[in-house]
């Protein structure tokens, strides 16, 4: 069975300062895990994905996520914020060699100025 | 390349009447995604085709939603009839090859249902 859970449903930072979005996932076999973020009104866009090679991912927009097996963790991270950051980011599962694909319930992140 | 295509971009109905939505995926992606999506919640797979055939339609409702693709490529979602709790962002989404693929989304469409 797989499940994904992020941790924080609401994250607020100030402008320049980190971001961190928690993310943890439950699988039976080998994950794929992938973040997206929704901007208000806007489509769901990739900002990255890992699919078992290496376990530091970097993506579009500064954000990077590491993969830790041993915690089943795959959290966001930005070293400083942007005002435009300020969007709903989703954490995604999926099963290698599966059909299934698993979405967390969002965290919004607000930034401040 | 042209990107997912969804109409209409809102749709106002009320409960009891019927709604389709269409779906244009990127061209050569196998697979095509329905979610639903609740305002405050993540998205909710409805129903994942790969080329004409059904990967997974469990949490469908089936006794009044339905949807198709035809021949692999376009498809449509139909309510009939409408509920209330219908009301949300109806999103497609297509890969190219399965779920270890990334998601492409087109921009939903808006269903409010009075």
């Amino acid at each position: 069975a797989q499940s994904v859970t992020q941790l924080d449903s609401h994250v607020s930072v100030s402008e320049g300062t980190p971001v961190l979005l928690r993310c943890n996932y439950s699988s039976s076999y080998s994950p794929s895990l992938f973040w997206y973020v929704q901007h208000p009104n806007k489509g769901l866009q990739l900002l990255l994905k890992y699919t078992s090679a290496a376990t530091l991912v970097k993506g579009i927009n500064g954000f990077e996520a590491e993969f830790k097996k041993s915690e089943t963790s795959f959290h966001l991270t930005k070293p400083s914020a942007h005002m435009s950051d300020a969007a709903e980011y989703f954490c995604v599962v999926s099963h290698t060699g599966g059909f299934k694909t698993i979405f967390g319930a969002g965290t919004r992140l607000f930034v401040k100025a | 390349e042209a990107g997912v295509a969804q109409s209409p971009r809102y749709k106002i109905i009320e409960k009891r009447q019927s709604v389709a939505f269409w779906c244009n995926p990127i061209s050569g992606h196998a697979t095509l995604y329905w979610y639903q999506q609740i305002l405050g919640q993540g998205p909710k797979l409805l129903i994942q085709f790969q080329n004409n055939g059904v990967v997974d339609d469990s949490q469908l409702p089936k006794d009044r939603f339905s949807a198709e693709r035809l021949k692999g490529v376009d498809s449509t979602l139909k309510i009939q009839p409408a509920k209330l709790e219908d009301s949300a962002v109806y999103l497609c989404a297509s890969s190219f090859r399965g779920t270890n693929s990334p998601l492409h989304f087109g921009n939903g469409t808006r269903l409010t249902v009075t």
